[in-house]
């Protein structure tokens, strides 16, 4: 079965910093995709990065990037220089290759709050 | 602007009436799909429809009744609901039903069911 677990409900971050959300994952499928979405304040989920379970190189797209680590399990996403706008839900999403093929799940997310 | 419009943004209704959700896409893709977001709980997926064909039904009740009449459009008519479903109603769209082909949001419809 597929599961994705975000371990952080919440984190507070100061402007400018880095910061890491974390994201776990199962599957059984050697096939597979981790989405990043962000969902600010209007509700709206806003596709951030992709990665595939074959690809070779970590994912990254301008301040995001996606610390993958496939022997754990592991999928967290970087976001460099945070800003004021970075303020929201987060969710990390999975989709199997193979069977299911029309499932994505997502994690219960992590809501991150910039400080200015 | 999003690719994927939804209406109406917000809906109240009472558990006798009978109301639809609406979910239009402008970016040529295959599936669309309806998922429900309740406060504290991760997004759960409702029904998935590819090129019009419903391909998934993830055990919703049946007071939930979806509709694709192209591949352009998908509804999700309501009625007799309980206020256990008042949630966030958050359409997507993808250009395929496999990996690496993202989910493209709406910005959702706020039910409240009294």
């Amino acid at each position: 079965a597929q599961k994705i677990t975000q371990t952080q409900p919440g984190m507070f971050v100061q402007e400018k910093e880095a910061v890491t959300l974390d994201c776990t994952y199962d599957t059984s499928d050697p096939s597979y995709g981790l989405f990043w979405y962000k969902q600010p304040s209007s509700g709206e989920m806003i596709f951030l990065i992709y990665q595939g379970s074959y690809d070779q190189q970590n994912a990254t797209e301008g301040r995001y990037s996606l610390n993958f680590q496939k022997a754990r399990k592991s999928a967290n996403l970087v976001i460099s220089a945070s800003q004021l706008g970075d303020s929201a839900m987060y969710f990390c999403a999975m989709r199997e290759g193979r069977s299911s093929a029309s499932k994505i799940i997502f994690g219960s997310g992590t809501r991150l709050s910039i400080r200015p | 602007e999003t690719g994927v419009t939804q209406t109406p943004r917000h809906l109240v209704m009472g558990m006798t009436n009978k109301k639809s959700l609406k979910c239009e896409q402008h970016l040529g893709h295959n599936a669309m799909y309806w998922y429900k977001q309740s406060a504290k709980k991760p997004l759960e997926l409702m029904f998935v429809y590819s090129l019009e064909e419903r391909v998934e039904n993830n055990s919703v009740p049946s007071r939930f009744s979806p509709e694709c009449p192209n591949s352009s459009h998908l509804f999700l008519h309501l009625h007799t609901l309980q206020p256990e479903d008042s949630a966030l109603y958050l359409c997507a769209s993808s250009q395929t039903l496999t990996s690496p082909s993202p989910l493209h949001f709406g910005n959702g419809t706020r039910l409240t069911v009294t």
